[in-house]
Formats: structure tokens, C-alpha cells, sequence
């Protein structure tokens, strides 16, 4: 069965300290990695699509990696405006999209 | 506007009611996904369409549940006979299926209570 599960559930972290979201997935003929961003009573934010193992994508203090089993999510020095929920998504060869549950992200200032 | 818009923003309904929702995508995108997120929860899958046909009406959770789109465009999703495990926010999102580009970008949900 495809499955996509982001860890951990919940991370605080201080302002300024690094730290990384995980994804991992089991589908069959995956087509495209997604991450995105939700603030609450909103709609996700596009980020990333990766695709190929070994892809890398850096957008301000986000860089997202992709392995065959795995994708990251790495902040660098997060600021309390990263604070919000991570989604990681994959498609499938039919292009249905699966979602995780969510990385809940909080920075404190 | 230029973003994926949703109406209404907010609906409650009496358990057993009809609801209609609708989603307008972005202009020219020809991608369009339906999904519902329970307070908690990460998105659930409910439907895609490509052009005016669904390929991929799996994650529709009952025959309660149907969706149409017409003109490429405009989408509604329609819950009859609502129950209240109904409630959640229903998202839609459309993507450009082109080559390498299948982001997709959503609109701000609708929430529904069925009281």
C-alpha cells in the first residue's frame, strides 16, 4: 500500500537552531516528491518538487534532498515566520497525489 | 484574482442536508484536485479530474459524494444526505500538467460543520 509518513509529529526549536523534517514513502511508480507549507486557516503553500534521487532545492533558509526511501526538509538558522505545518506529498504514476500528515513546525523568538 | 478560489468559506448544515461546493482554478490550468483535511489530519484525497474527466475517483469516501467539472474550469463537489463524520475543510487545488510541472496550488478551503 503507498504510504507517505513525516517525522517527528511536533518540533520546537529556538530561533537560529538548525535542525531537519523527514519524509519517507513506499509507492509504486513515484513520479514527483512535493513539500509545502501551511499556515493555519489556510491552504498549502507550494515549495519544492523533486524527483530523482540525489535532487537537491534550496529556497531562503529551506533545502529539500531526496533519496529512493527518503526526502529531508532542512532548515538552517529558522526564524519564528518559518513557524507553520510541513507537508510532504508524493505522485503516483496514475498522478494521484498522496499526503503525509505533517511536520507541526514552531520557532521561538 | 489570480489564485484558486473557493466559496463558500464557511458552511453549516443540518445532518441529512445536501451541500454544494465550489472551487474555480486557476485560469488555464487544466489540472484539478479535490481533498479533505480533518482537524489533525493530513489531506485526504478525494478527487482528480484532468480536462472535464476523473480519471481517479478512488478517494471518494461514499456514494454520497460526486463531483463534476464543466468547461474545463469551475468545479463542484456535492455531499448529499451530509453526516456529521462529514465536517472537515475541503480543499481544492489545480495544477499546468505540463511537462515537469505538476505543483499545484490551492485555494483557501471550505469549512463544513454538519451539526
Amino acid at each position: 500500500e503507498d504510504q507517505v509518513t513525516q517525522s517527528p509529529e511536533a518540533l520546537r526549536l529556538q530561533e537560529g537552531e538548525s535542525s531537519s523534517l523527514n519524509c519517507s514513502y513506499t509507492v509504486s511508480g513515484l513520479r514527483g516528491l512535493f513539500w509545502y507549507r501551511q499556515d493555519p486557516g489556510k491552504g498549502p503553500e507550494f515549495l519544492f518538487t523533486l524527483y530523482s534521487a540525489g535532487e537537491e532545492k534550496e529556497k531562503e533558509r529551506l533545502k529539500a534532498t531526496l533519496t529512493k526511501k527518503e526526502s529531508f526538509l532542512h532548515i538552517t538558522a529558522p526564524k519564528p515566520e518559518d513557524s507553520a505545518t510541513y507537508l510532504c506529498a508524493v505522485r503516483r504514476w496514475s498522478d494521484k497525489i498522496i499526503f503525509g500528515k505533517g511536520t507541526r513546525l514552531h520557532i521561538l523568538p | 484574482g489570480a489564485g484558486v478560489s473557493q466559496s463558500p468559506s464557511n458552511k453549516v448544515t443540518e445532518k441529512g442536508k445536501d451541500v454544494e461546493l465550489r472551487c474555480d482554478p486557476i485560469s488555464g490550468h487544466t489540472a484539478l484536485y479535490w481533498y479533505r483535511q480533518s482537524l489533525g489530519q493530513g489531506l485526504e484525497f478525494l478527487i482528480y479530474f484532468q480536462g472535464n474527466s476523473a480519471p481517479d475517483k478512488s478517494g471518494l469516501p461514499s456514494d454520497r459524494f460526486s463531483a463534476e467539472r464543466t468547461g474545463g474550469s469551475v468545479s463542484t463537489l456535492t455531499i448529499q444526505r451530509t453526516q456529521q463524520e462529514d465536517s472537515a475543510v475541503y480543499l481544492c487545488a489545480s495544477s499546468m500538467r505540463t511537462s515537469g510541472s505538476y505543483e499545484q496550488y490551492f485555494g483557501p478551503g471550505t469549512r463544513l460543520t454538519v451539526t
